[in-house]
């Protein structure tokens, strides 16, 4: 079946540099969505990647690299409220649903 | 424009009672989708639909039913509440499944079943 990997927590101060990694496996290709789910809240899409490389919105960046089935999200100039869970998702095997990813907990500390 | 309106925000039942969780969109996407979220854990998808009058399972859709009526609404019910159904449930939607890949969430059910 399809599966993605992600850190369960990653910690780092406040105006720092934050990477997420994803690597995947899955007999089709299809790209890797970004989200981001703040405690209580619902999952909210940050980014798409659908060819590799590099894409950014902001603060956030997303890379994708499909020959080594791995992605990462960059998170810059970290703020208090980028605290949060981040998925990443991609499509099933069929492209017809999305798999997500078990979360990477991001804390920030002051 | 509201987007996903999912109700209710808090749910708590006694084990073999049945429920509906409602989920509606105004955006008129075609793709509709019921997921549970454990602690701790992703997002895992209990069932889907592709359209109005057409809907599948997802990867955990035992004790959940759905039907798709409209394009607008994709209701999820429990038939018999066990402890194991103890979550909080997400509906989604998204425009086209080909082309677009951003899904829109509703606000979410947290759901106690003692």
């Amino acid at each position: 079946g399809q599966s993605l990997e992600q850190p369960s927590e990653v910690t780092a101060v406040e105006g720092a540099i934050v990477q997420i990694n994803c690597t995947y496996q899955t007999s089709g290709f299809y790209g890797l969505s970004w989200y981001q789910q703040h405690d209580g809240g619902a999952p909210t899409f940050l980014s798409y990647n659908a060819l590799d490389g590099l894409e950014e919105t902001g603060r956030f960046s997303s890379f994708l690299s499909r020959s080594d089935s791995y992605g990462y999200l960059l998170l810059q100039e970290l703020q208090m409220k980028d605290s949060a869970s981040y998925f990443c998702v991609q499509r099933d095997n069929y492209g017809q649903n999305f798999v997500f990813g078990p979360g990477t907990r991001l804390s920030v500390l002051p | 424009n509201a987007g996903v309106t999912q109700t209710p925000k808090f749910q708590v039942l006694k084990t073999g009672q049945s429920m509906t969780l409602q989920c509606a969109q105004d955006m008129n996407h075609e793709y509709m989708s019921w997921y549970r979220q454990d602690p701790g854990m992703g997002l895992r998808l209990i069932h889907y639909s592709v359209g109005a009058g057409i809907t599948d399972q997802g990867e955990v859709p035992n004790g959940y039913n759905v039907s798709r009526s409209t394009t607008e609404d994709f209701p999820l019910r429990l038939l018999s509440a066990a402890p194991s159904q103890t979550s909080v449930y997400f509906c989604a939607s998204n425009k086209d499944r080909g082309a677009n890949e951003k899904l829109f969430f509703g606000s979410g059910t947290q759901l106690s079943v003692l």
